[in-house]
């Protein structure tokens, strides 16, 4: 599977755009682009994934770039509850689900009021 | 849909006594994994199954440590004796077929004194 790399810590000011960046660059044709985020106590959430074409949903944007080496989830207007930490998973297979997800070390995004 | 259950969410034992976790993964989900999270260590996967047969068990610290899946609604991780060490958040998750969206439990925080 391919590697991926974060930032370890971001801050944000509450209802900004929250910008968060995954390095991916030995990312091959097949493996799809997931995000999770996991609130303090609590079991990781999915957000949203992609494989080549920028995604949107009710919980974010995921922009990833034309060569797939990298990608960027964008929470618009970021709120207290948005701080968390947050996953970038890369995998392959149907829909990427191929085996198991292993989680690195992520993002701690903190929120500031 | 209730989401993945597990129980029990707080457990606090002493050393060598052994301790069942218990899953209910979501109806007609055919993927169960358990994680295990402590600050050290970060979300280790332990062990997961597909159609109630274990495919990847290579994440289980040690023989003190076995899961069961005996039923497609039901799983259970025991730990046989119990060590202070094994003190951490334990988290079920389950998804269905063609897709990486985990769902995951609200977890098991097992204390061994």
């Amino acid at each position: 599977d391919a590697k991926t790399t974060q930032p370890p810590s971001m801050d944000c000011a509450e209802g900004r755009a929250a910008n968060l960046p995954c390095n991916h660059s030995t990312i091959s044709g097949n493996e799809y682009v997931y995000w999770y985020r996991q609130i303090h106590s609590q079991g990781p959430q999915y957000i949203i994934h992609g494989l080549k074409n920028n995604e949107t949903n009710e919980m974010a944007s995921l922009i990833i770039t034309e060569d797939r080496k990298s990608s960027t989830l964008i929470l618009p207007h970021a709120t207290l509850r948005d701080t968390a930490v947050y996953y970038c998973i890369v995998r392959g297979g149907r829909g990427g689900s191929q085996g198991n997800l292993i989680f690195g070390k992520g993002t701690k995004l903190s929120v500031k009021p | 849909d209730a989401g993945v259950i597990q129980s029990p969410r707080h457990e606090v034992t002493e050393m060598g006594q052994e301790v069942t976790l218990r899953c209910k993964p979501i109806s007609g989900h055919d993927y169960l994994f358990w994680y295990r999270q402590t600050m050290m260590r970060g979300l280790e996967l332990l062990i997961y199954f597909n159609n109630n047969v274990p495919i990847d068990d290579s994440g289980m610290p040690e023989d003190r440590f076995s899961a069961k899946m005996p039923n497609a609604s039901f799983s259970t991780l025991k730990i046989q004796p119990s060590e202070p060490r094994d003190s951490a958040v334990y988290f079920c998750a389950s998804r269905g077929q063609g897709t990486g969206e985990l769902f995951f439990g609200e977890g098991s925080r097992l204390t061994v004194l």
